[in-house]
């Protein structure tokens, strides 16, 4: 089945404590993206991925890496988690960038709590 | 001002209502308009995508575009309780990030 995964799910951490929230694809498509969904601010991207080693920051990148060293992940690191990154994580991915519209493809979410 | 500004709701109609949903946006640069739909607790999933100005329809539903005005468009037909959900606008220009409105919460009451 085609799709993107996210793990984990639901995640209770505090504040400091580096995490990882992983993203992965069974579709192989070259383009991946983080975005983090909070109340009346909608979806926000915060780091998007064109190919294999090529990232770039999105609108609200503070706080957060990404690398991307395989086609199929694309993990999302908190280096230094605090209260404010306390929100819904969806990762997606689409076939290209290089063509004019993708369909972009979500994944199931992740719930983060910052303490 | 936001790149897509989007009415949050909650919209709450009967079942078999029309519904109408809508966005506005300020960048004329955007050709990709996307309405998607998110179930509580999923991660949203692509209902509808127009290129440019105009219509396009799907079974029950109906997408607009006017780029003159820069609103964008959905409606909902004989809605029906499994309609219930968020929907959320998006845009992008070509080779561009994409941009969402903050979505509508949608109830249809059976």
């Amino acid at each position: 089945e085609a799709q993107v995964t996210q793990n984990p799910r639901y995640l209770i951490t505090v504040t400091g404590k580096k995490l990882t929230v992983t993203c992965s694809q069974n579709m192989n498509h070259e383009y991946m993206s983080w975005y983090r969904q909070d109340p009346g601010l909608g979806l926000r991207q915060i780091y998007y991925s064109m190919n294999v080693e090529v990232t770039d920051k999105g609108d609200v990148p503070e706080g957060y890496k990404v690398s991307r060293k395989e086609k199929r992940n694309f993990p999302l690191i908190l280096e230094s988690p605090s209260p404010n990154q306390t929100s819904l994580y969806f990762c997606a991915s689409s076939l290209s960038f290089r063509a004019s519209y993708n369909e972009q493809f979500f994944g199931p979410g992740t719930r983060l709590t910052v303490l | 001002q936001k790149e897509v500004e989007q009415d949050p709701g909650p919209l709450s109609v009967p079942e078999g209502a029309i519904v109408s949903l809508n966005c506005t946006y300020s960048n004329s640069a955007f050709q990709y308009f996307m309405w998607y739909r998110q179930y509580s607790r999923k991660g949203p999933e692509l209902l509808m995508y127009t290129y440019s100005s105009g219509n396009k329809e799907d079974g029950r539903f109906t997408a607009q575009v006017d780029k003159s005005s820069k609103y964008i468009s959905l409606f909902i037909r004989d809605s029906q309780p499994s309609d219930s959900a968020t929907y959320l606008c998006a845009m992008s220009a070509p080779g561009n990030q994409f941009y969402f409105g903050t979505g509508t919460s949608l109830t249809v009451i059976p």
